[in-house]
C-alpha cells in the first residue's frame, strides 16, 4: 500500500493522559499536513511540516498541541493533557513538491476522550 | 484569507438521477480549486481539481465541476448518481501560491434507490 499511512485508526484516553498520533506520507512525498474534524464540521486545517521543519502552525491550537516530522520516521502530532474537547478525527495529508500538487489524504485517527 | 461555502449540508437524490453540489469561495488571490469524497470512517478521495485552464474539469467517477471566475463557483455535478455515490463531498481551496487547504462544511449526499 503506497498511501498515506496514519496510526493508530481509534485512539482512546483519559482526560489528562498523552495522545500521540503517527502518520507516514506517500512514498516519494516530502511535504506533510495535518487537519482536524471535528463532529458534524469540516476539516480544518492545523499545521504544515517538512522533513524537520514547521512551515505553517497557523492552525495550531497555542497550549498542549505540538507536531514534527523528523529526518527518519513518520510525523507525529502530540496532544498533551488531553481534554474532551480534543475528541475529532485527525487527518494527515502529504503531497510532492509544488503547490500544484494535490494533496492525499490518509483514513485519519479517530481520537476519543474519556 | 479564503472561505468556502457549501450551501447545502444535505442532498437527497434518487438512484440515476442527476445531481448537483454547490461551492462558493472568497478569496483576494488566484486559488486552485479541488472536490474530496469522504466515505463513512475514511479518509478524503481527491475527484478533480482546478488549477488553470479549461473551465470545466473531468474527475472519476463520472463527476464534473465548472469553475466560474466571475460568479466565485465551482460546482459538481453527476448526470446520473448510483448509490455507491452515498458519502460526503466536501468542496476546498488553496492560494496558488500557498499549501494549505480551505475546506468547505461538506454535503452528504444520500442516493436512495
Amino acid at each position: 500500500n503506497a498511501g498515506v499511512m496514519q496510526n493508530p485508526r481509534h485512539l482512546v484516553r483519559r482526560r489528562g493522559q498523552e495522545a500521540r498520533l503517527r502518520c507516514s506520507p506517500m512514498k516519494g512525498h516530502s511535504h506533510v499536513y495535518w487537519y482536524r474534524q471535528l463532529p458534524e464540521e469540516g476539516l480544518k486545517f492545523m499545521v504544515y511540516l517538512q522533513k524537520e521543519n514547521i512551515i505553517d502552525e497557523s492552525g495550531m491550537p497555542k497550549e498542549r498541541f505540538s507536531a514534527e516530522f523528523p529526518k527518519e520516521g513518520p510525523s507525529i502530532l502530540r496532544i498533551q493533557q488531553v481534554v474532551r474537547g480534543d475528541s475529532a478525527a485527525y487527518f494527515c495529508a502529504s503531497s510532492n513538491i509544488g503547490t500544484e500538487q494535490p494533496q492525499h489524504f490518509g483514513d485519519g485517527t479517530r481520537l476519543s476522550i474519556l | 484569507a479564503q472561505s468556502v461555502t457549501q450551501l447545502d449540508s444535505q442532498v437527497p437524490v434518487f438512484e440515476e438521477a442527476p445531481v448537483e453540489l454547490r461551492c462558493n469561495y472568497s478569496s483576494s488571490v488566484s486559488v486552485y480549486l479541488f472536490w474530496y469524497v469522504q466515505y463513512p470512517n475514511q479518509g478524503l478521495q481527491l475527484l478533480l481539481k482546478y488549477l488553470s485552464g479549461s473551465t470545466l474539469v473531468k474527475g472519476i467517477n463520472g463527476f464534473e465541476a465548472e469553475f466560474n471566475k466571475s460568479q466565485t463557483s465551482f460546482h459538481l455535478r453527476k448526470p446520473s448518481v448510483h448509490i455507491s455515490d452515498t458519502a460526503e463531498y466536501f468542496c476546498a481551496v488553496t492560494k496558488a501560491a500557498g499549501n494549505k487547504l480551505t475546506f468547505g462544511g461538506g454535503t452528504r449526499v444520500l442516493v436512495k434507490p
